[in-house]
């Protein structure tokens, strides 16, 4: 069965500064998908940035992107030039063969002015 | 595209009664998905429906739970005789199969239950 692990219960970042929130993952499969949510308090949940397991390079959304380890599954978002409204809890998922996501925890993420 | 919608956003209840909460998709997705988010934790997968088909069900889903997709729109999750367990957020989740790439699920904005 696959599992999606966040570590990290809660992380602080001061404003304009850049922030890695980790993810780790098992699967046997080889071919699957990663996402990273953003859940603002009272919110949905919006699609931050995705990554296709075949493709090498690394997503990149504005200030958004992934180190993405495919031997060590391993899937980090790092935030670039943090702002106030990145302030939110953001939840790594996986989603293989079965159209169901995994979801990890969660980490909240705040940011300080 | 006006996106997920979910009704009620919330709902309180007592214990015992019936509770149905509606999930509109985005209009040309047609796979839908119910989730299950309580405190602290991230959403857990309970049902998924292409078109009209309830294709899986989780162990979650006892048989207390039932939820359908007429004619492949919008969909209901009903839970009957309500325990207290069973508050959470319950997210609804749409996507579109067929085309080439990863298939995203967009989420619509949760049903919080209270059951006192």
């Amino acid at each position: 069965a696959q599992t999606v692990t966040q570590s990290q219960p809660e992380m602080s970042v001061q404003e304009a500064e850049t922030v890695t929130l980790s993810c780790t993952y098992d699967t046997s499969e080889s071919d699957y998908y990663l996402f990273w949510y953003k859940q603002p308090p009272s919110r949905q949940m919006i699609l931050v940035i995705r990554q296709e397991a075949y493709k090498q390079q690394n997503a990149t959304e504005n200030r958004f992107s992934v180190n993405f380890q495919k031997a060590a599954k391993s899937f980090s978002l790092k935030i670039s030039d943090s702002q106030l409204g990145d302030a939110a809890m953001y939840f790594c998922a996986f989603l293989g063969g079965t159209y169901k996501y995994i979801f990890g925890t969660g980490t909240r993420l705040k940011v300080l002015a | 595209d006006t996106g997920v919608s979910q009704d009620p956003r919330h709902k309180i209840t007592k214990r015992g009664q019936n509770v149905t909460f509606r999930c509109d998709p985005i209009s040309e997705h047609n796979r839908l998905y119910w989730y299950r988010q309580t405190l602290g934790q991230g959403p857990e997968f309970l049902t998924y429906f292409q078109n009209e088909a309830q294709l899986e069900k989780s162990r979650l889903l006892s048989d207390r739970f039932s939820a359908e997709r007429p004619k492949g729109s919008f969909s209901t999750l009903e839970i009957q005789r309500t325990e207290q367990g069973d508050s959470a957020m319950y997210l609804c989740a749409s996507s579109i199969s067929g085309l080439a790439g990863v298939e995203t699920q967009y989420f619509g904005p949760g049903t919080r239950l209270l059951v006192l």
